[in-house]
C-alpha cells in the first residue's frame, strides 16, 4: 500500500530534550516536505527536499533541522525543543521536482507537546 | 509574501446542495492544491490545478490565473463531505517548491 508514515504519533517531551520524528515513504518521491499546524494559523511549511541531500527552507524553520540521506526517509529534528514548538506535525511527499506538479501524500501526523 | 483568503471561514449547508468554497491570492503561482482535511486530522490531496478545471465524481475545482481566484465545488452534498478544506499555494522554480496554505474553510453538512 503506497504510504507516508510517521513517528511517533504522539509524543510528550520536556524543553531542552533532543528529539526526532521520523517520516517514510514507499512511493519512490523525490519531493519531501514537512509542515506544522497551529491553531488559528493553519499549515506551515517548516522545510522540504527535492531529493537525496537537497534540502531548503520554508516558512518557518526556525529550531528544527532535517536531513535526506535517502530517498524514502525525510527525519525532522528538534535539537533543543521550546513549548512555541508544540504542535501537529505533517510529513508529506510527492513525484516532482522544480516544473512538474503532482498532488502531495500525507502523512498521519505527529502530535507534539513540549513542557 | 502570498496572501491567500479562503471564503467562507465555515459554512453550514444541508444535505443535497450546492457548494461552493472560494480561494483568492494576491501574487502569482505555479499551481494550486485543494486539500481536505478530516476530522480525525488527516490530509488528503483532492486536486492539483495550474489551469482550467478538474472534476473528480461530486467535486469540481477551478482556477482562473488571471484573476488569481480558485473556487472548489460540491455538487450534492452529503454529511460524509463535513471536513475542513484547505487551498495551498504553490511556487515552483530555480530549484525551490514551496507551499502556502489558505486558513481552511470548515464545513458541516447537515442530514
Amino acid at each position: 500500500e503506497a504510504q507516508v508514515t510517521q513517528n511517533p504519533r504522539y509524543l510528550i517531551t520536556v524543553t531542552g530534550k533532543k528529539l526526532t520524528v521520523t517520516c517514510s515513504q514507499n512511493m519512490n518521491h523525490e519531493y519531501m516536505s514537512w509542515y506544522r499546524q497551529d491553531p488559528g494559523l493553519g499549515l506551515r511549511q517548516i522545510y522540504y527536499s527535492m531529493n537525496v541531500e537537497v534540502t531548503d527552507k520554508g516558512d518557518v524553520p526556525e529550531g528544527y533541522k532535517v536531513s535526506r540521506k535517502e530517498k524514502r526517509n525525510f527525519p525532522l529534528i528538534l535539537e533543543s525543543p521550546s513549548p512555541n514548538q508544540t504542535s501537529l506535525y505533517f510529513c508529506a511527499s510527492s513525484f516532482g521536482t522544480s516544473g512538474s506538479f503532482y498532488e502531495q501524500y500525507f502523512g498521519p501526523g505527529t502530535r507534539l507537546t513540549v513542557t | 509574501k502570498n496572501e491567500v483568503e479562503q471564503s467562507p471561514q465555515n459554512l453550514t449547508a444541508q444535505e443535497g446542495e450546492f457548494i461552493t468554497i472560494n480561494c483568492s491570492y494576491s501574487v502569482g503561482i505555479s499551481a494550486l492544491h485543494w486539500l481536505q482535511q478530516h476530522p480525525g486530522g488527516g490530509i488528503v490531496s483532492l486536486f492539483m490545478l495550474s489551469s482550467g478545471k478538474k472534476k473528480h465524481g461530486r467535486l469540481i475545482a477551478t482556477i482562473n490565473i488571471q484573476e488569481k481566484h480558485s473556487s472548489l465545488h460540491i455538487t450534492a452534498s452529503h454529511p460524509r463531505d463535513s471536513a475542513v478544506y484547505i487551498c495551498a499555494l504553490l511556487y515552483s522554480g530555480a530549484g525551490s517548491y514551496q507551499l502556502t496554505f489558505g486558513k481552511g474553510t470548515k464545513l458541516s453538512v447537515i442530514p
